[in-house]
């Protein structure tokens, strides 16, 4: 299974809003509503951001939003934080599991 | 506190073998699913296997059926990864992970552990 598709690299100032994209296809991304997006700073450990298309677990900042349309999922990012510099990855479960090839967010 | 603690990585030679080790503790081990996941700097995270909470239903990555198993042991709180034939297209960071409630997601990770396949 292919990795799901996502830029390279997104940058924004500070308090602006950057929106990561996520495309698969109609037996992923498209076929269930299981889109995860996960935040990773160097060196550590994933941290889950969105469950289930848009879901946020508690203590993610309502700042952090996504949506689903086709076979792309879409994350956004309001007002952005210098915190919020770091690598963000998709995921779809479709009995299993395909990352994104993972988005650089830089805060300029 | 749920923590997801890996141990067991390390040099191992092509066509060698190694069992990767996760402690939990801060949660009821035996009602999560669990996940082995592995980052490499080239390919980003790649989902390897997922072990249901009583052990017996398993689901593997293509790249590595019939090569690796994931099993637990629910009274030491720990879930493994046997590795065996590895290839040096096995190298990478393994973490552990735990499966949210309700759906499909993984909402802890542990630290990872380093495996390098090399002559």
């Amino acid at each position: 299974q292919s990795a799901l598709t996502q830029p390279r690299s997104v940058s924004g100032s500070l308090g602006q809003s950057v929106t990561i994209s996520c495309t698969g296809s109609s037996s992923d991304i498209g076929a269930y509503k299981y889109v995860f997006w996960y935040q990773q700073h160097p060196g550590k450990a994933p941290k889950l951001m969105i469950y289930d298309v848009n879901k946020r677990p508690s203590g993610v900042p309502d700042r952090f939003s996504a949506f689903k349309s086709g076979n792309t999922a879409s994350l956004t990012i309001s007002g952005l934080q210098a915190e919020d510099e770091a690598n963000y990855y998709c995921c779809s479960y479709a009995g299993t599991y395909v990352f994104g090839s993972g988005t650089e967010v830089t805060v300029l | 506190e749920v923590q997801l603690v890996e141990s067991g990585g390390g040099l191992v030679q092509p066509g060698g073998s190694l069992r990767l080790s996760c402690e939990a503790s801060g949660f009821i081990f035996s009602r999560y699913w669990m996940h082995w996941v592995r980052q490499t700097p080239e390919k980003g995270l790649v989902w390897v296997a997922r072990l249901n909470g009583d052990g017996v239903g398993t689901t593997y990555a293509d790249s590595v059926k019939g090569r690796f198993t994931i099993s637990r042991d629910n009274a030491k709180n720990i879930v493994y990864l046997q590795m065996n034939s590895l290839r040096a297209d096995d190298t990478a960071v393994y973490y552990c992970a735990r499966e949210g409630s309700g759906s499909y997601y993984t909402d802890y990770w542990g630290q990872g552990t380093l495996v390098n396949v090399s002559s």
